[in-house]
């Protein structure tokens, strides 16, 4: 059972390059995450998605694009990056309304922008 | 505005010592409360709360909620080098996808 997996782990950007961070979940959740950690900060929610097709702002959404492309998979896309994008980056899926929630997170994906 | 606090920041112990992290909310439409160990990597659960006063325990880990006082507690008893980690606590909260909120994480130490 793979539970979240993210791709890539460690990427380098340089300013004003574009990339994608895949997320897949195979726990037939409804709901998936996009957050970014940062030190002293904890988890800072970006983008969300409740279901699939939709997806809404998190806390720090600037900056950053979501697709919900289908139930297993949310892919979050800098468009043009920046140094204040450098982070760790943890997607993660819960199944909706039930009593006993819990979050499962991704393995993580460090990005540097120089 | 939902937040959850929690203290402190960082702690330094001894390996044998017993620690109480903290973790305090203001939310609205409380679900549960979220405990979690982060090493290097992804953060791995511990625990899930959603009524005061009844005990989770989990070897020396044990956590306990009071949601009148919207407090919890992660108790470690007989620190090891092993528990240095952050512990993060999370509120999950009511809402259409749900809603969770970090707090900034408590950085445990365990020295020798």
């Amino acid at each position: 059972n793979a539970g979240v997996t993210q791709t890539p782990k460690f990427q380098v950007l340089k300013t004003g390059q574009s990339m994608t961070l895949q997320c897949a979940q195979d726990m037939n959740h409804n709901s998936m995450y996009w957050y970014r950690q940062d030190p002293g900060m904890g988890l800072r929610l970006i983008y969300y998605s409740a279901s699939e097709g939709t997806t809404d702002k998190g806390e720090v959404p600037n900056g950053y694009n979501v697709s919900r492309l289908n139930k297993r998979e949310f892919s979050l896309r800098l468009e043009s990056a920046a140094p204040s994008q450098t982070s760790v980056y943890f997607c993660a899926s819960s199944p909706l309304r039930d009593s006993g929630n819990t979050i499962y997170f991704g393995e993580g994906s460090w990005l540097t922008v120089v | 505005e939902d937040k959850v606090v929690q203290s402190p920041l960082s702690l330094v112990v001894h390996e044998g010592d017993t620690v109480t992290l903290n973790c305090s909310y203001e939310v609205t439409n409380f679900r549960s409360l979220l405990w979690y160990k982060q090493e290097k990597k992804a953060p791995t659960f511990l625990f899930m709360l959603t009524s005061s006063g009844i005990e989770k325990k989990s070897g020396r880990l044990s956590s306990i909620l009071d949601k009148k006082e919207l407090f919890s507690i992660l108790n470690i008893t007989a620190t090891q080098t092993g528990d240095s980690a952050i512990y993060l606590c999370a509120v999950v909260m009511k809402t259409s996808y749900d809603k969770v909120i970090f707090g900034p994480g408590t950085s445990l130490s365990v020295i020798p």
